[in-house]
């Protein structure tokens, strides 16, 4: 499958725990997304890379939320000292500069619960 | 920011009935596309329109684009239980990054 891939699927943590998740785009999309979707909402904006550049975060990424891209292939997301309010689930996206219609592409999404 | 808005937010329809969500937005755009979601899974592209045309069709859905009103609408024709998902407009936002609104939660009972 080549399709966009998030692991884990599922994770549940206790309150001011570490967790990371990973994303692996579409082997040959140099753009990466990441979301966050509480139920019953639309998918928030959280930060977007280009290769391994991090070109935006949004105002919603506190600092205990931190984003990677190192080799501009897979990507990482880290949430520091969780609280009960990060969970949601987290989306990946991807997508190649330059075509025509901007399409993403995403994964399944890792869900995160904080007891 | 720019984010599509969608309207009604709940839609409930019999299988075989069409389904019409709408779309505003705020500002200019080159295109604006459509996306489903599934519950629990992540999101499907669907289809996008271009700002130069008013009319584009994919299989049952069919997908008008009125930039004067800055408006979009999406209807599915002949509708079928699996079509049960939300929809999501998005119009891109400066470097073709794509935010997204409540979306219309589409229920169609079999």
């Amino acid at each position: 499958d080549t399709g966009v891939s998030q692991n884990p699927r599922h994770k549940i943590t206790k309150r001011g725990q570490n967790v990371t998740f990973r994303c692996d785009p579409i082997s040959e999309h140099n753009r990466l997304y990441w979301y966050r979707q509480t139920l019953g909402q639309g998918p928030e904006f959280l930060t977007y890379f280009q290769n391994e550049a991090q070109l935006e975060k949004s105002r919603l990424l506190s600092d205990r939320f931190s984003a990677e891209r190192p080799k501009g292939s897979f990507s990482t997301l880290e949430i520091q000292r969780t609280e009960q309010g990060d969970s949601a689930m987290y989306l990946c996206a991807s997508s190649l500069v330059g075509t025509s219609s901007g399409e993403l592409f995403f994964g399944e999404g890792s869900r995160l619960t904080v007891l | 920011s720019q984010q599509g808005e969608e309207d009604p937010q709940a839609l409930s329809i019999q299988e075989g009935e069409n389904a019409t969500m709408n779309c505003s937005y705020k500002t200019s755009i080159n295109n604006l596309q459509w996306y489903r979601q599934n519950s629990g899974r992540g999101l499907v592209h669907l289809i996008l329109i271009r700002s130069n045309e008013r009319e584009k069709h994919s299989g049952r859905l069919r997908v008008t684009l009125d930039t004067s009103k800055k408006s979009s609408s999406l209807l599915i024709t002949a509708s079928r239980a699996a079509d049960t998902a939300s929809y999501f407009c998005a119009p891109p936002q400066a470097g073709n990054m794509l935010t997204f609104g409540g979306g219309t939660r589409l229920m169609v009972k079999p």
